[in-house]
């Protein structure tokens, strides 16, 4: 039963746009929802958080949106450069001690 | 943040032995968590590494197939006992302080079961 779902295993975007990456959870429960970045041969780099009580949260480029009532959040890279080409993972809080992880979108940023 | 050494890095086992990963945290952390990365699968928890007694296991997961030590609020081991084919996989340490709702990770351990 996974409770924390990326659909898109894959995404390409051109130097400068914008880069969406998507989540879905099922999970009503959540506590905080967090994006980690992951580079080859590295473990997963902690990006950007919300809390379930907040719709929005902007660090930098990096955006995230919280959509409870869809169950949806997502995060924006505006511009999007070639070195955050790498796996995003999504990952759910609950209990503040456990983590859910979605499978990962592979983001490719083309010069 | 914390600094985290995970190692080996990587290695390359035969089947039916066992391989032990070490982590070592840069300053003490109550909670410390091993998880499992399968080819394009998303991370699992593996079990939660409790300092001065047993760890607690996820579903699927056995502690004669993954001892987990964890001796002080800096180290932990987790051994993959009579390994397969099928545990080949990226295994990853994490920790987590009081209070922080992040996670951070090591490098993560690549093992390639022959």
């Amino acid at each position: 039963d996974q409770q924390v779902k990326q659909n898109s295993p894959s995404l390409s975007v051109q130097e400068g746009r914008i880069s969406i990456l998507n989540c879905d959870y099922t999970n009503s429960m959540f506590d905080y929802f967090l994006w980690y970045k992951k580079y080859p041969a590295e473990g997963p780099t902690f990006l950007i958080s919300i809390s379930s009580i907040k719709d929005k949260n902007e660090d930098g480029r990096f955006t995230v949106f919280l959509n409870k009532s869809a169950k949806h959040l997502s995060l924006h890279i505006v511009p999007s450069q070639p070195g955050d080409s790498a796996v995003y993972f999504c990952a759910a809080l609950i209990n503040f001690n456990k983590f859910y992880f979605g499978s990962g979108t592979k983001l490719n940023v083309k010069p | 943040s914390a600094v985290i050494s995970q190692k080996p890095s990587r290695d390359i086992c035969q089947r039916g032995t066992s391989l032990t990963i070490q982590c070592q945290v840069d300053s003490q952390v109550t909670m410390m968590f091993w998880y499992r990365q399968q080819p394009g699968q998303s991370l699992t928890l593996i079990a939660t590494a409790n300092q001065g007694s047993e760890a607690t296991y996820e579903s699927g997961f056995v502690i004669d197939k993954f001892p987990i030590s964890r001796p002080n609020l800096t180290f932990s081991t987790l051994t993959v006992s009579n390994m397969s084919p099928e545990d080949s996989s990226i295994y990853l340490c994490s920790v987590q302080r009081t209070g922080d709702t992040e996670a951070f990770f090591g490098q993560g351990t690549r093992l390639t079961v022959v």
